[in-house]
């Protein structure tokens, strides 16, 4: 089957834009989670959902940044006025239940300019 | 608190070699534990985990993992490394009935042929 996907792989952004980074996990799974990398360094927590509640969103690192699954299936991760420290890879990954492997989507890597 | 580390920055190997990737963790309780793969401009991969049972776990690509509960140590081994095997390579643990992956900082292999 199909596994995790993410859309757009690339997105370059001019400092202030809004930008929409799209994760559709493997069907079925209940949990679903954002991460953010560093070049070379391990995911960093960003936000959880179970189902289509949020569960946690400890980890965003600022108000600009909001995520959504609305209907329990995709999600979406938004970040309002982007700013040059937001450049980095978003991952996405989704699991059968919360406490289970992690299967990671390839990522969007954002730059923001 | 819960952590997982990884003593090596960078393990070097030569192609035909066995090859171990040391993690050790420190938790209260009993952790699912997991090793994950990403090569570059990937995703990451999951390759395999232990939850309870037998201390030798096998998992994708000809790898394996052996728990020792007495050294808090979850350490990945290959009997003979291939070139195709270099990439950065990340230990994780969960509790149960959590969901919050808590990862160690990663671990570069190098193949050499």
């Amino acid at each position: 089957g199909a596994g995790v996907s993410q859309s757009p792989r690339y997105k370059v952004a001019k400092r202030g834009q809004d930008v929409a980074l799209r994760c559709d996990p493997i069907s079925g799974h209940v949990s679903l989670f954002w991460y953010q990398q560093a070049l070379g360094q391990g995911p960093e927590f960003l936000t959880y959902f179970q189902n289509e509640a949020q569960l946690d969103k400890s980890g965003l690192p600022s108000d600009r940044f909001f995520a959504e699954r609305p209907e329990g299936s995709v999600s979406t991760l938004k970040i309002q006025r982007t700013q040059q420290e937001d450049s980095a890879v978003y991952l996405c990954a989704s699991s059968l239940v919360e406490a289970d492997e992690q299967y990671f989507g390839p990522g969007t890597r954002l730059t923001v300019t | 608190a819960q952590s997982v580390a990884q003593p090596e920055d960078q393990v070097n190997v030569a192609e035909g070699n066995p090859l171990t990737v040391k993690c050790t963790y420190s938790v209260s309780g009993n952790p699912y534990l997991f090793w994950y793969v990403q090569y570059p401009n990937r995703g990451l991969q999951f390759l395999l985990k232990y939850i309870t049972g037998d201390n030798l776990v096998k998992g994708s690509y000809g790898f394996e993992a052996e728990f020792n509960k007495s050294q808090t140590s979850f350490h990945l081994k290959k009997p003979s490394a291939l070139v195709s095997d270099s990439a950065l390579y990340f230990c994780a643990l969960v509790m149960d009935s959590n969901y919050q992956l808590i990862w160690g900082a990663g671990t570069k292999l190098i193949i050499k042929p």
